[in-house]
């Protein structure tokens, strides 16, 4: 069964470092999104990829945070420098287009990230 | 703006209990609704789909109908396991864009 792979599954780092994080969706699907999950919480979008083309990242925090699908295919979220309130589970999400309402998205494992 | 409500958690039930998890949505137009359960450590799954009004979504037990009228989506299973212990999502997808709600944690204890 085809699945979204993220890596790495745990990542220890200290503040004011760079950190990132890559993400290879299902082949074919074209909707490519990153969430930050908060224990406790929900997932919050950071970013939200058409192909190669960013469709959202009102919620992304630009001063630090970068995100990149150079080729539609895989995907890279960077935080540079992290800050301590940055610890958190980053998801990393795929979908067919998300136009088509009724398609669903899969979920790779998470990335957890302690920034201390 | 578009968003999903959750009733609000910790559940604790004993095994074999009756499970209701409510939740209600606020969208324009047509969503497609969803519920996802995610165990420790883990990313979120797909646990059941409705795609339109008056659709009942299943699996492993799990069942939502997707109900216009109240704007809800309540996961209902009738017996529960001790694996079910997890954190379950309602979702929608509204064609642009995906809304997750908080989250319930269930426990199920033996």
């Amino acid at each position: 069964e085809a699945e979204v792979a993220q890596s790495p599954r745990y990542k220890i780092t200290e503040k004011s470092q760079a950190v990132a994080f890559w993400c290879d969706p299902i082949s074919g699907h074209a909707t490519l999104y990153w969430y930050r999950q908060i224990l406790g919480q929900g997932p919050e979008l950071l970013v939200q990829f058409q192909d190669e083309s960013v469709v959202d990242d009102s919620q992304l925090p630009k001063d630090r945070f970068s995100a990149e699908r150079l080729k539609g295919v895989d995907s890279t979220l960077k935080i540079q420098p992290a800050e301590l309130g940055d610890s958190a589970m980053y998801l990393c999400a795929s979908s067919l287009a998300i136009e088509r309402r009724n398609t669903e998205a899969f979920f790779g494992q998470g990335t957890r990230l302690t920034v201390v | 703006g578009d968003s999903v409500t959750q009733m609000e958690g910790p559940v604790t039930l004993s095994e074999e209990a009756f499970l209701t998890i409510n939740c209600t949505y606020t969208a324009t137009g047509y969503p497609s609704l969803f519920w996802y359960v995610q165990y420790p450590g883990e990313g979120l799954q797909l646990l059941l789909k409705a795609t339109k009004a008056d659709d009942k979504g299943s699996n492993k037990g799990f069942e939502a109908t997707y109900r216009k009228e109240t704007t809800s989506f309540h996961l209902e299973k009738g017996s529960v396991q001790v694996s079910d212990s997890a954190v379950y999502f309602c979702a929608l997808n509204t064609g642009n864009q995906f809304y997750f709600g908080t989250g319930t944690s269930l426990t199920v204890i033996p």
